[in-house]
């Protein structure tokens, strides 16, 4: 799986937009990017995901790259509980519906993150 | 409501002894996983089952051993072969395949030595 660079930490003013970089100069073509977020001594939290094609739902928008070496996540109106360690993965997506039981393939990687601190 | 459980949530270890921390999910999930985490660090896969009755080691899988004999169980073990096993445990699950194969998580295991 390919690997993600993110910064170590943001601040972010409460009600603003918190922009969360992630830089995965090594994806591959059918290499997925998926963004999960943890709050602390929790689990952690799904957010989106996408292929190459802007994505958004109901926490927060996913922006790639046309070349797809880099993405960003976007909470559009941050607020005090989004304050959170955030991570960026990349990982395969078994073809055909499959179930991928090969091996590490499919399984994501779980780098340090960018902790995240919206302020008041 | 479906998802995910840990227990305990907070473990002590004695120096020599076996721990087991439980896992059980009611998502009718088919693919179920272990990571550890360490303060200030991300996830470490130590193992992780894709179907009842069958499991794969994961990164970092020593002084640990596993169980799938129930699709919605998947509990850990640490074993006194695992020499620094304070850490934070997290147990996860997702469907098998599909396009939106998000991982589901439990609340987690803070797991320290006397």
């Amino acid at each position: 799986d390919a690997k993600t660079t993110q910064p170590p930490s943001m601040d972010c003013a409460e009600g603003r937009a918190a922009n969360l970089p992630c830089n995965h100069s090594t994806i591959s073509g059918n290499e997925y990017v998926y963004w999960y977020r943890q709050i602390h001594s929790q689990g952690p939290q799904y957010i989106i995901h996408g292929l190459k094609n802007n994505e958004t739902n109901e926490m927060a928008s996913l922006i790639i790259t046309e070349d797809r070496k880099s993405s960003t996540l976007i909470l559009p109106h941050a607020t005090l509980r989004d304050t959170a360690v955030y991570y960026c993965i990349v990982r395969v997506h078994p073809r055909g519906g499959t179930a991928d039981y090969g091996g590490s393939q499919g399984n994501l990687i779980f780098g340090k993150g960018t902790k995240l601190s919206v302020k008041p | 409501d479906g998802g995910i459980t840990q227990s305990p949530k907070y473990l002590f270890r004695k120096e020599g002894q076996n721990v087991t921390l439980s896992c059980e999910q009611n998502l009718n999930h088919d693919a179920m996983y272990w990571y550890r985490q360490d303060p200030g660090q991300g996830l470490r896969l130590i193992y992780y089952s894709q179907i009842v009755n069958d499991f794969q080691k994961g990164d970092i899988a020593e002084g640990y051993s596993v169980s799938r004999e129930k699709k919605e169980s998947f509990p850990l073990t640490v074993t006194s072969a695992q020499k620094n096993p304070t850490a934070f445990y997290l147990c996860a699950s997702r469907r098998a395949a599909g396009p939106n194969e998000k991982l589901f998580f439990g609340s987690g295991t803070q797991l320290s030595v006397l």
